[in-house]
């Protein structure tokens, strides 16, 4: 079975501080995802990495695949109020239409 | 473009009532669906997947089951509702194989009482 740890589980920081998230694995995976989840709603993709060592930008979030392709992480820089949520890492599971998610890291930015 | 929907919202039902969640995506065909449970806002766990019509693979044993009478719809049911059923239950589309990103519905929180 293919796990995803993710780490830390919570993170509370205050607006315009600089954070970083983790995503490990044993296995090696093709591909990785990063979905957010706001409280009461369904996740979003934000990003999907590929290649070992891609590196990602989407706006002030930075997103990197290991060069093994067993691990990913997630920079955020000067963190705002509207990044709060969920943030789930997950890759493709056992079998051929299954995706694995990791437990997430609930991001709390207070004011 | 692709919408998803997932009603209802929240529900509340005693133990040993039956259960219906219904799922419809539009603006797209022959997806892959999925039903996932989630516990205490944390990670997701895959109850049933469905590459097409009549077809349901189970990742997880228990007293719930999913059927998909149309390719755009998908429905998880239970014929008897236990305590342990409680959770936020999101239905998801994807275009491909397991690599293919999720799109999720907004999700029924379930209370089972």
């Amino acid at each position: 079975t293919q796990l995803l740890e993710q780490s830390p589980q919570f993170l509370s920081i205050q607006e315009g501080e600089n954070l970083t998230v983790y995503c490990n694995s044993s296995s090696v995976f093709s591909s990785l995802q990063w979905y957010r989840q706001e409280p009461g709603e369904g996740p979003v993709l934000l990003v999907t990495v590929v290649t070992g060592g891609e590196v990602k930008k989407l706006k002030r979030l930075t997103f990197q695949f290991g060069d093994a392709r067993k691990d990913s992480s997630l920079h955020i820089t000067a963190a705002q109020t509207g990044d709060t949520g969920l943030y789930l890492c997950a890759g493709p599971g056992a079998g051929s239409y299954q995706l694995t998610f990791g437990k997430g890291t609930k991001l709390s930015v207070i004011p | 473009s692709q919408t998803i929907h997932q009603w209802p919202a929240t529900l509340v039902q005693p133990v040993g009532s039956p259960l219906s969640l219904e799922c419809t995506v539009e603006g797209t065909s022959n997806p892959n669906l999925y039903w996932y449970r989630q516990a205490a806002g944390r990670g997701l766990q895959l109850l049933f997947y469905s590459v097409g019509i009549g077809q349901i693979s189970s990742e997880v044993p228990q007293n719930l089951s999913a059927s998909r009478p149309q390719d755009r719809q998908f429905i998880l049911s239970s014929k008897k509702l236990l305590l342990s059923d409680s959770g936020f239950y999101l239905c998801a589309w994807s275009g491909g194989q397991g690599s293919s990103p999720l799109h999720f519905g907004n999700g029924t929180r379930l209370t089972v009482t």
